[in-house]
C-alpha cells in the first residue's frame, strides 16, 4: 500500500514569513509523529498524536512552532514567523499504535533565506 | 533519559568486506532498539528492530544486529558490503514508549 507522504518536498521561505508543512499518514495508522532533521542537532522528536488524545508537544522547539491532525489522519505542521535556525528536513512519521513500528515519510527540506 | 552513540561518523568499507557500525544505549532497562538507513534524499527506512524476543535481530538486505546488555550495546553488522550499501545509518531507541531517540548517525561509504 502507499507509505507516508509529506509535501512540499522542498520548501524556500523568507525569514519571517510563516510555513506549513502537510504529513498523509499511512492508511488505518493512529498514531503520527512529526522528527526534525537538521546538521546541528541531528535528528530531534516534535510532537507525537495519537488518536484522540492530547499530543505530546514536548518536542516542540518554541512556541513559533505548532501541529494539528485533522479527522485523526493528515497533520499539518506549522512554523510561524521562520528563523533561519528552522532550515532543516522534516520528517513524518506514522505507526499502526503505540509502540508500534514508525513508518517515514521522505521529508520537506525547508530553507529559510 | 534515554540516548545512544554511534561511535564513528564515518565508515568506508570495501566491496565483500564486513561492515560492522556500532551502537551503545545508555538504560538502566532494556529498551526497544532500532536500526534506520537513509539512502540519499530519502526518508528512513526501518533495518531491523529489537524488542526482546531475541538477542540476535535479523533484518532487511542482510543486515543483523546483536543485543549484548551486558555491554549495553546494538551493534549493526552485514558480512559482504555491497554498493548498494552506502547510505547513512542510525541507531535508535525508545524506552516504554514512543519518542524515537536517534544516534548522530553513520555514513557508510563502499569502495569499489
Amino acid at each position: 500500500g502507499a507509505g507516508v507522504s509529506q509535501s512540499p518536498s522542498n520548501k524556500v521561505t523568507e525569514k519571517g514569513k510563516d510555513v506549513e508543512l502537510r504529513c498523509d499518514p499511512i492508511s488505518g495508522h493512529t498514531a503520527l509523529y512529526w522528527y526534525r532533521q537538521s546538521l546541528g542537532q541531528g535528528l530531534e522528536f516534535l510532537i507525537y498524536f495519537q488518536g484522540n488524545s492530547a499530543p505530546d508537544k514536548s518536542g516542540l522547539p518554541s512556541d513559533r512552532f505548532s501541529a494539528e491532525r485533522t479527522g485523526g489522519s493528515v497533520s499539518t505542521l506549522t512554523i510561524q514567523r521562520t528563523q533561519q535556525e528552522d532550515s532543516a528536513v522534516y520528517l513524518c512519521a506514522s505507526s499502526s499504535g503505540f509502540g508500534d513500528t514508525q513508518y517515514f515519510g521522505p521529508g520537506t527540506r525547508l530553507t529559510v533565506l | 533519559a534515554q540516548s545512544v552513540t554511534q561511535l564513528g561518523s564515518h565508515v568506508s568499507v570495501s566491496e565483500g568486506a564486513l561492515v560492522l557500525l556500532r551502537c551503545n544505549y545508555s538504560s538502566s532497562v532494556p529498551p526497544y532498539l532500532f536500526w534506520y538507513v537513509q539512502y540519499p534524499n530519502q526518508g528512513l527506512q526501518l533495518l531491523l528492530k529489537y524488542t526482546s524476543a531475541a538477542t540476535l535481530v535479523k533484518g532487511i538486505n542482510g543486515f543483523e544486529a546483536e543485543f549484548k546488555k551486558s555491554e549495553t550495546s546494538f551493534h549493526l553488522t552485514k558480512p559482504s558490503a555491497h554498493m548498494s550499501d552506502a547510505a547513512e545509518y542510525f541507531c535508535a531507541v525508545t524506552p516504554d514508549d514512543y519518542k524515537l531517540s536517534f544516534g548522530a548517525g553513520t555514513t557508510v561509504t563502499v569502495r569499489a
